[in-house]
């Protein structure tokens, strides 16, 4: 089956500095990849589509200034948290579509800005 | 703009007993849901979406486009399906999702 794989899966970091997530389709390739938030007990929401060759698509109120999407190539998008304050804490879920649309979902990566 | 509501938070159920968890969406042209469940300290995945029509792990769901419903139903629940589950909706091509709230469904032994 499909898989996908996030790295660092936790990243704690001072507030002010930059962080960036990978996030890789192992055994498949993806044109579109989706970052995704999840702040404790809360519900998942949609940040941005990654489009490989193209600009990321944000949703409305997410700064893509702040959120740096680069989708580098068919098996790998970054997200990279700049200028990190102790808000962004938050778990950050990547998912890409494979065989029939489906989306298959990484592990997440837990950020913790102190 | 689509929206996805799971009024339940949480859920509790004795072994044996019928679940349903509820979900609601609002999108006025085809959408197309999913429920996707999320073990415990496991990365969410597909539980089973509407097209499919089909019974997975037990758990099956129909879309009551009257009602704007998809309601996830199992008639014996395991311990085992004790999980975060969440009513997922996609529109259009691109296949973004817009989740619902999520309700944990917690069965007791």
């Amino acid at each position: 089956g499909a898989v996908v794989s996030q790295h660092p899966s936790w990243v704690i970091c001072k507030s002010g500095t930059s962080v960036k997530i990978e996030c890789r389709s192992l055994d498949f390739q993806a044109t579109t990849m989706f970052w995704y938030r999840q702040f404790p007990k809360q519900s998942l929401m949609l940040m941005a589509t990654s489009n490989e060759g193209s600009k990321a698509t944000y949703e409305q109120g997410v700064e893509k200034d702040k959120f740096l999407i680069n989708h580098a190539s068919l098996t790998l998008s970054t997200l990279t948290v700049t200028s990190a304050h102790p808000e962004d804490s938050s778990f950050y879920i990547c998912s890409a579509p494979f065989v029939s649309d489906t989306q298959y979902f990484g592990p997440g990566t837990r950020l913790t800005v102190l | 703009a689509q929206r996805v509501t799971q009024p339940e938070k949480l859920l509790s159920v004795f072994k044996g007993a019928p679940v349903e968890l509820k979900c609601n969406y609002s999108y006025s042209g085809s959408p197309e849901l999913f429920w996707y469940v999320q073990y415990s300290r496991q990365r969410l995945q597909l539980l089973l979406r509407h097209i499919s029509r089909e019974s997975i792990k037990g758990f099956t769901a129909d879309l009551n486009k009257g009602e704007t419903s998809f309601h996830l139903k199992k008639p014996f629940a395991q311990e085992e399906d004790s999980a975060m589950y969440y009513c997922a909706l996609s529109v259009g091509a691109g296949n973004m999702l817009t989740f619902g709230g999520g309700t944990r469904l917690m069965v007791k032994p």
